[in-house]
């Protein structure tokens, strides 16, 4: 079983809608999490890290349910730069490395 | 300094070459990874080292995949008799602890021929 699924998409939402991606992820000693956003043909780059209690930047919001095993992002007031793919990332406890997901893509039309 | 370096950008050889990728990461960083991306995939662990230390590889490591990270600074990424299968996009990472993520080079496109 993969360590992180998510929905591949595509999600193809007007510009100013709201959109959520979830992940879910299989391991329940899975400690960090985070968002990744990856630019087509370009290197993912941190988008946000996701705390317990959830957490906000801006137009986008994080949030962790540790008895679900799942995470979500929310991306409000999408603009046409939110076109990306978003991969979803975890720890696990005793591993050394990230576990990403396999992405879910965005496009936002005008 | 200007973050994660990779080199070259893009590498184009016929099946059957050994090529060499090479990875400048941030200097703070300690930890430094390797990991390949394929089309309409997330990417995926290859190996990790701690400074110098090649503490752990992946079962995607064959043993045609070599890394080296002489004096815990740069390192590279050999592949030895490239089969088509290898055309990836191969990225390194660098972090100072992994509860701050990974900030990734620009990656390496291979693509055998």
């Amino acid at each position: 079983r993969k360590e992180v699924e998510q929905d591949p998409g595509p999600f193809n939402v007007p510009e100013g809608a709201t959109v959520a991606f979830n992940c879910t992820y299989s391991n329940s000693a899975s400690q960090s999490f985070f968002w990744y956003r990856q630019d087509c043909r370009k290197e993912p780059k941190l988008l946000m890290s996701v705390y317990s209690s959830g957490n906000e930047d801006g137009r986008f919001t994080a949030q962790l349910n540790r008895a679900s095993q799942y995470i979500s992002l929310l991306i409000r007031d999408s603009k046409l730069s939110d076109s990306a793919t978003y991969l979803c990332v975890v720890t696990r406890r005793g591993a050394n490395n990230l576990f990403f997901g396999t992405g879910t893509r965005l496009t936002v039309i005008p | 300094d200007t973050g994660v370096s990779q080199d070259p950008r893009h590498k184009i050889t016929k099946r059957g070459q050994n090529v060499t990728f090479r990875c400048d990461p941030i200097s703070e960083h300690n930890r430094l990874y390797w990991y390949r991306q394929t089309l309409g995939q997330g990417p995926e662990f290859l190996t990790y080292f701690q400074n110098e230390a090649q503490l752990e590889k992946s079962r995607l490591l064959s043993d045609r995949f070599s890394a080296e990270r002489p004096k815990g600074s740069f390192s590279t990424l050999e592949i030895q008799r490239t089969e088509q299968g290898d055309s990836a996009m191969y990225l390194c990472a660098s972090s100072p602890g992994l509860i701050y993520g990974y900030t990734f080079g620009s990656g390496t496109r291979l693509t055998v021929v």
